[in-house]
């Protein structure tokens, strides 16, 4: 991908209510796509990823992603929010022949009890 | 599962003063990888590192910056003389042979420059 956007900086849900996070990237050939999440102070954790097989990708912790070729996008989604899924998510695609990754921006996720 | 190492976790520096950040990648990983994120903002590439030589840097990598694969097992990044703005979370990633896969990233070291 050329580009990554995140269309969203902060999210807020309710607790047991979905969570829907935007992506979309820009690319000239079929990319490989990404999502992280950051909790405080910590690393990045790989939430799923899809790279060209099933459109539809299944992470951990319940979270999902669709690859939409026709909309450029890759939104990540989960049905019901815990309190636990609070934390910085990261949309990245693949910026270059080497496998550097570039990023978006982050949303920032909050859920209200 | 395999991890990524790095250490230390944070590191105080002082403006002016070297700093190596290390990493233990996966052992059977063949692409290696440096990240920074400025506090608030988004997480940039700053250098790849593939049969012992960089094959793609950023034009954040300046001369002030440097990797090293010294031993087989440790990946280093140097700064050699730091400035306020190279406090940052950093992050060493590794992946296997192949498209993208076993692409994981280290926990971290937070620098903090003074």
């Amino acid at each position: 991908a050329q580009s990554v956007t995140q269309l969203d900086s902060h999210v807020s849900v309710s607790e047991g209510t979905p969570v829907l996070l935007r992506c979309n990237y820009s690319s000239s050939y079929s990319p490989s796509l990404f999502w992280y999440v950051q909790h405080p102070n910590k690393g990045l954790q790989l939430l799923l990823k899809y790279t060209s097989a099933a459109t539809l990708v299944k992470g951990i912790n319940g979270f999902e992603a669709e690859f939409k070729k026709s909309e450029t996008s890759f939104h990540l989604t989960k049905p019901s929010a815990h309190m636990s899924d609070a934390a910085e998510y990261f949309c990245a695609g693949n910026g270059g022949s080497q496998g550097n990754l570039i990023f978006g921006k982050g949303t920032k996720l909050s859920v209200k009890p | 599962e395999p991890e990524v190492t790095q250490t230390p976790s944070h590191q105080v520096t002082q403006m002016g003063q070297e700093v190596i950040l290390r990493c233990v990648p996966i052992s059977n990983h063949l692409y290696f990888y440096w990240y920074r994120q400025i506090l608030g903002q988004k997480v940039e590439f700053l250098v790849s590192f593939y049969n012992n030589e960089i094959s793609e840097k950023s034009e954040i990598f300046d001369d002030q910056f440097s990797v090293e694969r010294p031993d087989g097992s440790n990946f280093t990044l140097k700064i050699r003389s730091t400035k306020l703005e190279d406090s940052a979370m950093y992050f060493c990633a590794s992946r296997r042979q192949g498209p993208l896969r076993g692409y994981t990233f280290g926990s971290g070291t937070r620098l903090t420059v003074v």
